[in-house]
């Protein structure tokens, strides 16, 4: 069946330090991939999404490239604040979708100032 | 627009009772999810109603899992009786159409001694 992959956290950064965090999947046939985000005391957010092979998705400086190839989809931002702090969870449905999505552990992300 | 509730937000039981979590979806979404995610683990999709009509269960753990959504308002999630592995964060989310994104809620932490 349909898996992701990602890095274990937590990942600790200092203010403005460079963000990567690995998400690797397996799926049949094309799906759609997202990053979520859960910030303290909240629920989950749509942050960024790609439908297709080679689409970038990008939202609040966060990005995000399909790679089809690799079967990757790793989430990247230039330069991290404290108020970035929450855990990242990277997701696919299959085709077009976004109902039944299948997620990995999540990332915690602790942001220092 | 109020957004997805759910309630409670905490909830300690012990083994063998029963505990009903509630979701009110955003007014006007006909699709409703229930995801769980148990400690260290992936967030994993548990059920999808659109109105009424339960449109996908396959994720269901087991028939001590019953969900309903009478009128096609709000859900309600009972585990009964429930379990030590049961224990978790139960999340809502919904949609206005099905290919929309999920908007979630902030999710019912259920521990179980």
């Amino acid at each position: 069946g349909d898996s992701v992959t990602q890095m274990e956290g937590p990942v600790t950064l200092s203010e403005e330090a460079f963000l990567t965090i690995n998400c690797t999947y397996t799926a049949t046939g094309y799906p759609s991939l997202f990053w979520y985000v859960q910030y303290p005391g909240e629920g989950l957010q749509l942050l960024l999404k790609a439908t297709k092979a080679d689409d970038k998705g990008s939202n609040k400086g966060f990005e995000a490239t399909y790679r089809k190839e690799t079967t990757s989809f790793h989430l990247e931002k230039g330069s991290v604040q404290v108020s970035d702090s929450a855990v990242y969870f990277c997701a696919l449905s299959d085709g077009s979708g976004y109902s039944t999505l299948t997620f990995g552990k999540g990332t915690m992300l602790l942001v220092s100032p | 627009e109020a957004g997805v509730t759910q309630f409670p937000s905490h909830s300690v039981i012990e083994k063998g009772q029963t505990v009903t979590l509630r979701c009110d979806p955003i007014s006007g979404h006909d699709n409703l999810y229930w995801y769980r995610r148990v400690m260290g683990k992936e967030i994993k999709f548990l059920l999808h109603f659109v109105k009424e009509s339960k449109q996908d269960e396959s994720g269901m753990p087991n028939n001590r899992f019953l969900a309903e959504r009478t009128g096609g308002t709000y859900s309600t999630l009972k585990v009964q009786p429930a379990e030590l592995e049961d224990s978790g964060v139960y999340f809502c989310a919904s949609s206005p159409f099905s290919n929309s994104p999920l908007h979630f809620g902030n999710g019912t932490r259920l521990t179980v001694t």
